[in-house]
């Protein structure tokens, strides 16, 4: 079985703290995304690598950097937390090839106060 | 760039009652992933639709992806309590690599 695990459930945090999620999958894939859910808003894709310092913005990258040093892991900075990152954060990872199922880790709840 | 779009947003069904998600795409796909999230868990994949009016079933879910690769939904017959949760549609359009776009999400609620 895959598995893909986020380093922490919860998290709270200040407005303007460095905050590190970091994202780690056991199965050799390639390809590693972070995604933020929101109410009504569904997944939204903030960065995805697709191999190991390599890097793409998503679909709302401002206000967050990533990391991917090692091919199992992947992290996502908030260089200054704001209230408007309160959010859940699912990382997931994936094979490059034909079926390209993406495999989410649990989540981590975020409060930004 | 590429939007998802999925409707309803809600669904309230009485148990027994049939459920259908519509996903929408402003690109043509390459492919089309649906996804379920159970309250307080995480999305996980059900099914990929790949080819032109490509119809596929598990069991009392059916998944159709449409002629122009633009559209897909998702059928439940006869819905249980086990079906509540979110079910996303995420495509894959053409040009963009390993990305998927997802939809907003359609959350069933199924009154026993």
């Amino acid at each position: 079985d895959v598995k893909v695990t986020q380093s922490s459930r919860y998290l709270v945090k200040r407005t303007g703290e460095k905050v590190f999620l970091e994202c780690v999958q056991d199965m050799d894939h390639e390809n590693m995304f972070w995604y933020r859910q929101d109410p009504g808003l569904g997944l939204r894709l903030i960065y995805f690598s697709y191999d190991v310092k390599m890097k793409e913005k998503g679909d709302i990258p401002e206000g967050y950097s990533v990391s991917r040093e090692k091919k199992e892991r992947f992290s996502l900075i908030l260089e200054s937390a704001s209230t408007n990152q309160t959010s859940m954060y699912l990382c997931a990872s994936s094979l490059i090839g034909d079926v390209e199922t993406q495999y989410f880790g649990p989540g981590t709840r975020l409060l930004v106060l | 760039g590429q939007q998802v779009m999925q409707i309803p947003q809600y669904q309230h069904v009485q148990e027994g009652e049939d459920f259908t998600t519509y996903c929408n795409s402003s690109t043509t796909l390459s492919n089309i992933q649906w996804y379920k999230q159970r309250p307080g868990g995480h999305p996980v994949f059900l099914i990929q639709l790949v080819k032109s009016g490509e119809v596929k079933k598990q069991k009392r879910l059916t998944f159709q992806f449409g002629e122009a690769k633009k559209n897909s939904s998702l059928h439940i017959t006869a819905t249980q309590t086990t079906d509540v949760g979110t079910y996303f549609c995420a495509g894959n359009g053409d040009n963009a690599g390993n990305m998927l776009t997802f939809g907003g999400g359609t959350r069933l609620m199924v009154k026993p």
